[in-house]
């Protein structure tokens, strides 16, 4: 079966450029997770949809974030406009009712 | 509030020493689930185990076991005969039952030499 899928697996670009992320969360699974990952603060959860709908974004840093599910195999999260702070690796990951997540391969992101 | 420790930030052996990783929680919630991740040096995050907190039996898998005391709150994973593979940083977590977040430790880094 395929994992989760993200793409695109590394980003580059300008400060002030937007940004858009995107996930396919496993068939089936019906909780989908972006976290955020930095040397400095570690994994972070940003924000969680269940049967798409957003649950908790308590997580999303600012209003420049921003995350959808447009339907159960699909998800994107927009950064506009990017800073360097943004730098980092974004994970996607899916779950169903048995609580474990399984995580994609991660997208590298570099604003420069 | 909850809250992973994962005190050992780094930890070195040579490859068939054994190495365990501590992992000390916090939750004010009485049934959660704990869990243990993999992140080798490709990146990605893999999934290792979940234990419940009703549930302390120990856990064996090959090479890998768990130690769960849930009144020291402690949820501890030790590597027998440790390989190179098995470097990667390992990453311990908590979700409260009914909650799907994750709350993660800040990981410890595991390098095993030849």
């Amino acid at each position: 079966d395929a994992g989760v899928i993200q793409s695109p697996r590394h980003e580059v670009t300008e400060m002030g450029q937007e940004v858009t992320l995107r996930c396919k969360p496993i068939s089936g699974h019906d909780y989908l997770f972006w976290y955020r990952q930095t040397m400095m603060r570690g994994l972070e959860l940003l924000i969680y949809f269940n049967n798409n709908v957003p649950i908790d974004d308590s997580g999303m840093p600012e209003d420049r974030f921003s995350a959808k599910m447009p339907n159960a195999s699909f998800s994107t999260l927009k950064i506009q406009p990017s800073e360097p702070r943004d730098s980092a690796v974004y994970f996607c990951a899916s779950s169903s009712t048995s609580y474990e997540q399984y995580f994609g391969p991660g997208t590298r992101l570099t604003v420069t | 509030a909850q809250k992973v420790t994962q005190a050992q930030t780094e930890i070195s052996v040579v490859e068939k020493e054994d190495v365990t990783l501590d992992c000390v929680y916090e939750t004010r919630d009485t049934t959660y689930y704990l869990f243990w991740y993999k992140q080798p040096p490709s990146g990605e995050l893999v999934f290792l185990i979940r234990r419940n907190s009703f549930d302390e039996q120990n856990e064996i898998s090959g090479r890998y076991s768990w130690n769960f005391q849930k009144s020291t709150s402690s949820f501890n994973f030790t590597i027998t005969a440790s390989q190179v593979v098995d470097s990667a940083v390992y990453f311990c977590a908590l979700s409260d039952v009914g909650d799907y977040k994750l709350s993660f430790g800040a990981g410890t880094t595991v390098t095993v030499r030849a």
